[in-house]
């Protein structure tokens, strides 16, 4: 099946400070991908919806200044944690579309600021 | 609105039980359902998936069903093994390669 990457797969940093996660699809192209946050024991919550070559749409309720998302070629996105605070601390997961409905899922970045 | 509603967990099984997860769903339109398991550790992947009503996915011995009459996509095996220990999500989406809406996801815990 097809492979998502992420990168790095744990952080840990200073609150105040920026961190940038990657997000591969490695033998696909995606002109779409997704970013959710997952907290302990809950669902994941779609945070927006990352288009190559064009701005990202923002769920309601996710600040776009703080999560900056850039989706530069078909097979990268990434996800820069602006400012980060504790209450950012949380499970990361983007995923890729397939093209028939089926997405595929990158194994998580866990963030823990400080 | 469209979401999906999941059983609660933790479920606990002894190995070689039988395992149903509830799962319904609201949807404004014509959904396609989807079944993704978590394993400790690692990323979701997808178990199975349907498309339209009556159709039955079914992927290492799980199935489930979309039953468009009672809005419901049960996650159901057989005979659950230690390995098939994970969180398990239902999820919907309403158009192709859109964005998902997750269940709140249900831990099954096999024990042997």
């Amino acid at each position: 099946g097809a492979v998502v990457s992420q990168h790095p797969s744990r952080v840990i940093c200073k609150s105040g400070t920026s961190v940038k996660i990657e997000c591969r699809s490695l033998d696909f192209q995606a002109t779409t991908m997704f970013w959710y946050r997952q907290f302990p024991k809950k669902s994941l919550m779609l945070m927006a919806t990352s288009n190559e070559g064009s701005k990202a749409t923002y769920e309601q309720g996710v600040e776009k200044d703080k999560f900056l998302i850039n989706h530069a070629s078909l097979t990268l996105s990434t996800l820069t944690v602006t400012s980060a605070h504790p209450e950012d601390s949380s499970f990361y997961i983007c995923s890729a579309g397939g093209g028939s409905e089926t997405q595929y899922f990158g194994p998580g970045t866990r963030l823990l600021v400080l | 609105g469209n979401s999906v509603t999941q059983m609660e967990g933790p479920v606990t099984l002894s190995e070689e039980a039988f395992l149903t997860i509830n799962c319904t769903y609201t949807a404004t339109g014509y959904p396609s359902l989807f079944w993704y398991v978590q394993y400790p550790g690692e990323g979701l992947q997808l178990l199975l998936k349907a498309t339209k009503a009556d159709d039955k996915g079914s992927n290492k011995g799980f199935e489930a069903t979309y039953r468009k009459e009672t809005t419901s996509f049960h996650l159901e095996k057989g005979s659950v093994q230690v390995s098939d220990s994970a969180v398990y999500f239902c999820a919907l989406t309403l158009n192709q390669g859109g964005k998902l809406i997750f269940g709140q996801g249900t831990e099954l815990s096999v024990k042997p």
